[in-house]
């Protein structure tokens, strides 16, 4: 089973930052956050991940709560091309035994 | 150069048949893996391998087995299809801490 928490649905304004919740209170000490999407009918793209840092990309940044049960994806000029459901996912560090399980995922609606 | 490839793109059969996926990446990563993604859009694992060795096997029927003549590639083969088996199935790879690269995918439909 999924470990995180997100909301099933979200919407934003074309150009406004898209901040995307996860809620994952059971987290270890040892799992990152992780976080994809997937655009219809394409495979899952990696975004970005962090363990207990703020993290930042050219296609987003990961902002971990102190007590890293929770994080947020933040979008910064969202575009209509963001439209997909958004997945996050803790994992262990990287192993060979490492694997994602997804869950319902976030479906994020831009509009114009 | 697309980093993972899966191969057909599409595929359509009839129930009772055998068929293969397959996947090749180009990235130098160590494991690969297959995942399904039924029509409720529900993304499972199905297995990985690590260095052409089987690691994860997630409890997936017999009829299908993977193969990894080496680690640039992750077949599947399918024998006797069902029509529960229709899906997206996609392929990806991983190394170190940098995330997961996914194919295209390849929709199988039984018919």
């Amino acid at each position: 089973d999924a470990k995180t928490t997100q909301p099933p649905s979200m919407d934003c304004a074309e150009g406004r930052a898209a901040n995307l919740p996860c809620n994952h209170s059971t987290i270890s000490g040892n799992e990152y956050v992780y976080w994809y999407r997937q655009i219809h009918s394409q495979g899952p793209q990696y975004i970005i991940h962090g363990l207990k840092n703020n993290e930042t990309n050219e296609m987003a940044s990961l902002i971990i709560t102190e007590d890293r049960k929770s994080s947020t994806l933040i979008l910064p000029h969202a575009t209509l091309r963001d439209t997909a459901v958004y997945y996050c996912i803790v994992m262990e560090g990287y192993s060979s035994a490492s694997k994602i399980i997804f869950g319902s995922g976030t479906r994020l609606s831009i509009r114009p | 150069d697309t980093a993972v490839s899966q191969t057909p793109k599409y595929l359509v059969t009839q129930m009772g048949n055998d068929k293969s996926i397959k996947c090749e990446q180009n990235l130098g990563h160590d494991t690969m893996y297959w995942y399904k993604q039924d029509s409720k859009k529900f993304l499972k694992i199905m297995f990985s391998y690590n260095n052409k060795e089987l690691i994860i096997n997630e409890t997936v029927p017999n009829r299908f087995s993977p193969k990894s003549p080496d680690k640039a590639h992750l077949n599947l083969h399918i024998n006797s299809l069902e029509l529960g088996d229709s899906a997206v199935y996609f392929c990806a790879s991983s190394q170190d801490l940098g995330g997961y690269t996914f194919g295209s995918g390849t929709r199988l439909t039984v018919v």
